[in-house]
């Protein structure tokens, strides 16, 4: 069985672009969660969505943004790219929002210039 | 407030030799979860094992236990019988129903197995 895929894995963006990262969950996971990992740090929860929901929001600007679609694969956007945002970006998936195993993607390296 | 506090400096460990990383959490939520990931330099997040708040034994999974202690509020990692291919960043996460569920993470540790 496939595991949680993620796309693209690398990507450079100038400062004020937009981007979109999308992740596909594991077969019959109904949950998606993104995080976000700078250099050095442990991952930051950024959004989660259950059953096409947004279920959670962490503490993260209005530029970032998030989707489920209908299949339940997600969809991460952010505006106006800051230098800052550079980071990988995980996203997690689960088979239900209240979960004792979440499974990662390998992620989307974000670099912005 | 940290919620998660992961605080041992980088180890190096010897080939077939135990190691344990710290983790001690904070939390008010009478049900949580608990959660230990392996990060490889290649960067993804390799789930390793899982201790609900409730459960009575202590987690186990191949060569991987997890020391729960919950009135310290202590969630220890053990490797036993350490491989090369486990030199990686760990790291412990908790996940509260207070807190729709996200995962709070620490900040790792790094381990180097040696030959």
């Amino acid at each position: 069985d496939a595991g949680v895929t993620q796309s693209p894995t690398h990507l450079i963006k100038t400062r004020g672009q937009h981007v979109t990262l999308r992740c596909s969950p594991i077969s019959g996971h109904k949950s998606v969660s993104w995080y976000q990992q700078v250099l050095g740090q442990g991952p930051q929860f950024i959004f989660q969505y259950y059953e096409k929901e947004e279920r959670g929001r962490g503490n993260f600007p209005d530029r970032f943004s998030a989707r489920q679609f209908p299949n339940y694969s997600s969809e991460l956007n952010v505006n106006a790219l800051l230098l800052g945002d550079s980071a990988l970006y995980l996203c997690a998936s689960s088979f239900r929002g209240f979960y004792t195993e979440a499974f990662f993607g390998q992620g989307t390296r974000l670099t912005v210039v | 407030a940290q919620k998660i506090t992961q605080t041992q400096p980088g180890m190096f460990v010897q080939e077939k030799e135990a190691v344990t990383l710290d983790c001690t959490y904070d939390t008010s939520d009478p049900s949580y979860g608990l959660f230990w990931y392996k990060q490889p330099s290649s960067g993804e997040m390799i789930f390793l094992i899982y201790q609900g708040s409730y459960d009575q034994q202590n987690a186990t999974e191949g060569r991987y236990s997890l020391n729960f202690q919950k009135a310290r509020k202590s969630a220890n990692l053990v490797i036993s019988a350490s491989q090369l291919g486990d030199s990686a960043m760990y790291f412990c996460a908790m996940r509260e129903t207070v807190g729709n569920n996200r995962l709070a993470f620490g900040k790792g540790n790094q381990v180097v197995v040696i030959p």
